[in-house]
């Protein structure tokens, strides 16, 4: 699996945009970019996906740079519900690829 | 509701004894995994099913022994429990494997083996 490379932590004040950096420099063209997160105590939420595109949902942000080696989550907005773990991931689209591997992604705090 | 659960929440059982963990899901997912989540590890995969009584091997298997004999059920028995396997697991689903489908976690158990 090709790998990903995020900061152990960020910080940010409340209702002020987050920007969470992912890079991924052995990314094959098939990879879609996933972005996971985690709050205390609960399972993984899916976040959002990409390709090549930026992307955009109710949640977040997803900006893919041109080469595609590196990317970023924008929450436009952090509340202190955002505070989690955040897993950059990437997921060939090959039929045959079901896992998500899981780094050790960036846990974001959010200050009031 | 609809969505992924899991039960119990949280068990303690004794080194040597066999427990299952079950996981239901309501969306007809073909897909669903189990994973085990370890400080200093992050989540690794034990299990998975492509569909009913198809399940195959994923990082971590020793030890597990899964079934799938309907589509939104999913238990994973620890046949002979050992405190090595102590851990949150956590169930998931998903409708497809390729490219952007999504996986969806249940809320996990807290196991501990003494």
């Amino acid at each position: 699996d090709a790998k990903t490379t995020q900061p152990n932590s960020m910080e940010s004040n409340e209702e002020e945009p987050v920007h969470l950096p992912c890079n991924h420099s052995t990314i094959s063209g098939t990879d879609y970019i996933h972005w996971y997160r985690q709050l205390p105590s609960q399972g993984p939420e899916y976040v959002i996906h990409g390709l090549t595109s930026n992307v955009n949902n109710r949640m977040a942000s997803l900006a893919i740079a041109e080469d595609r080696k590196s990317s970023t989550l924008i929450l436009h907005r952090a509340t202190l519900r955002d505070a989690a773990v955040y897993y950059c991931i990437l997921k060939n689209s090959g039929g045959s690829n079901y896992k998500l591997t899981f780094g050790k992604g960036t846990l974001l705090t959010v200050n009031p | 509701d609809a969505g992924i659960t899991q039960s119990p929440r949280y068990k303690i059982t004794e080194t040597g004894r066999q427990v299952t963990l079950m996981c239901h899901q309501t969306w007809s997912h073909s897909y669903m995994f189990w994973y085990r989540q370890d400080l200093g590890h992050g989540l690794r995969l034990i299990y998975y099913s492509a569909a009913a009584d198809i399940t195959d091997k994923g990082e971590v298997p020793d030890g597990y022994v899964v079934s799938r004999s309907k589509t939104e059920n999913f238990p994973l028995t620890l046949e002979s429990a050992t405190r090595s396997q102590t851990s949150v697991y956590f169930c998931a689903s998903s409708d497809g494997t390729a490219g952007p489908y999504e996986q969806y976690f249940g809320p996990g158990t807290r196991l501990t083996v003494t």
